[in-house]
């Protein structure tokens, strides 16, 4: 049962152009919500978080967005530039479920800025 | 920075060999991780530790083992390296509540033939 799912696997846009990536969440326990980026060979690093308490959390380039009622969250990376094609992971916490240390992640979408 | 370390970049072992898969984090964090990561199944967690000598399973534990002697180190262990094991190892840590944030080493790139 995938409780986090980012059902694009691949995304592809033009250099300055807005990117959308999306991810949907079926546990309604989930309270805390991360965004990642990865690079080949390279392990995961943390881009951006949001608390169930707002509904948009923004850092320079890259805002994400949460919509509880629809159980769904999306990450906007405007403008986008060549260096952010990566894999972009969903990951989702229940902080108040006890397991506030655990996160459970999406499969992942490829992003590919084109120049 | 927080920095976690993992003792290979990559490694290529035989069907039944015992592998030991080392990660440190600098931070003093509570908590430690272990993923793999395969194309398109994402990020899956086999083992966890919230606290020296405590573990639990995740999602994914058959066929692994963990140790965690140290708050600094967090060891998988693949009992007997099967071919199905051949995977991206990632090991992360966090310090916990408040902060949720996972960081993560760079990765073992681990072979079995």
């Amino acid at each position: 049962d995938q409780q986090v799912k980012q059902n694009s696997p691949s995304l592809s846009v033009q250099e300055g152009r807005i990117s959308i990536l999306n991810c949907d969440y079926t546990n309604s326990m989930f309270d805390y919500f991360l965004w990642y980026k990865k690079y080949p060979a390279e392990g995961p690093t943390f881009l951006i978080s949001i608390s169930s308490i707002k509904d948009k959390n923004e850092d320079g380039r890259f805002t994400v967005f949460l919509n509880k009622s629809a159980k769904h969250l999306s990450l906007h990376i405007v403008p986008s530039q060549p260096g952010d094609s990566a894999v972009y992971f969903c990951a989702a916490s229940a902080r108040s479920g006890g397991s506030n240390y655990k996160l459970t992640f999406g499969k992942g979408t490829l992003l590919t800025v084109n120049p | 920075d927080v920095k976690v370390t993992q003792s290979s970049r990559y490694l290529v072992k035989r069907t039944g060999e015992k592998v030991f898969l080392e990660c440190v984090q600098d931070m003093d964090h509570e908590n430690m991780f272990w993923y793999r990561q395969d194309p398109g199944l994402g990020l899956r967690l086999i083992y966890f530790s919230y606290d020296v000598k405590m573990k639990e399973k995740g999602d994914i534990p058959e066929g692994y083992s963990v140790s965690r002697e140290k708050k600094e180190r967090f060891s998988l262990i693949l009992e007997s390296a099967s071919t199905n094991q051949t995977s991206m190892y990632l090991c992360a840590s966090s310090l916990g509540s408040p902060s949720y944030e996972q960081y993560f080493g760079p990765g073992t790139r681990l072979t079995v033939t």
